[in-house]
């Protein structure tokens, strides 16, 4: 049973459109961590929201944390084929324990 | 500046050989991870170590074992290689013990015939 759960599992757009991506637990975690992942490498970190609430925004990807902190949600405007990998979300439990979500891959097309 | 470094790359194993992937990192980190990656199934815990001389299960511990030799270096042992270990297996470490960001190896592929 995976604890977290992404969606959509797989999404192609085009250049310039807007997408989100949704990352959803009935658990709640200390912390909520997305990471995007390249073919053949390890995952890398995007961005850790620890509040119930927060909004964080790295350039044009904006991170929400839910109230109850139980989900996640990353918003891409204006994707460009650089924003084109796997996104991961991640949990965070005390004891410094991490649980991946099932990934969301996204293509886009110039 | 080595980070995090997973050996082998690339393994291909026979139903119920045995093998120990090599896990080992530079960053003077505390906690590390051993995780495997599944098409669809994301990332799974297998088994972390919040720091030296402690490690714990994970979601899907069964099948195999972990050792943290010293603070630099986590393995990760199949004693009994069965085709469902086939997977993408990535090591794992982080600083301190909450909320940080995890630091990744390049992965190991595994396959078990």
């Amino acid at each position: 049973t995976q604890l977290l759960e992404q969606s959509p599992q797989f999404l192609s757009i085009q250049e310039g459109e807007n997408l989100t991506v949704y990352c959803n637990s009935s658990s709640v975690f200390s912390s909520l961590q997305w990471y995007r992942q390249e073919p053949g490498e390890g995952p890398v970190l995007l961005v850790t929201v620890v509040t119930g609430g927060e909004v964080k925004k790295l350039k044009r990807l904006t991170f929400q944390f839910g109230d109850a902190r139980k989900d996640s949600s990353l918003h891409i405007t204006a994707a460009q084929p650089g924003d084109t990998g796997l996104y991961l979300c991640a949990g965070g439990y005390t004891g410094n324990q991490f649980y991946f979500g099932t990934g969301t891959s996204l293509t886009v097309i110039p | 500046n080595a980070g995090v470094t997973q050996t082998p790359k690339f393994q291909v194993l026979k139903t119920g050989q045995s093998m120990t992937l090599q896990c080992a990192q530079d960053m003077n980190h505390n906690s590390m991870y051993w995780y495997r990656q599944d098409p669809g199934m994301g990332l799974r815990l297998i088994y972390y170590s919040a720091s030296e001389g402690t490690t714990d299960k994970g979601e899907v511990p069964n099948g195999y074992n972990v050792s943290r030799l010293n603070k630099r270096e986590f393995s990760l042992r199949l004693e009994s290689a069965a085709p469902s270990q086939t997977s993408v297996y990535f090591c794992a470490s982080s600083p301190r013990r909450t909320n940080e960001k995890l630091f990744f190896g390049s992965g190991t592929q595994l396959s078990v015939l």
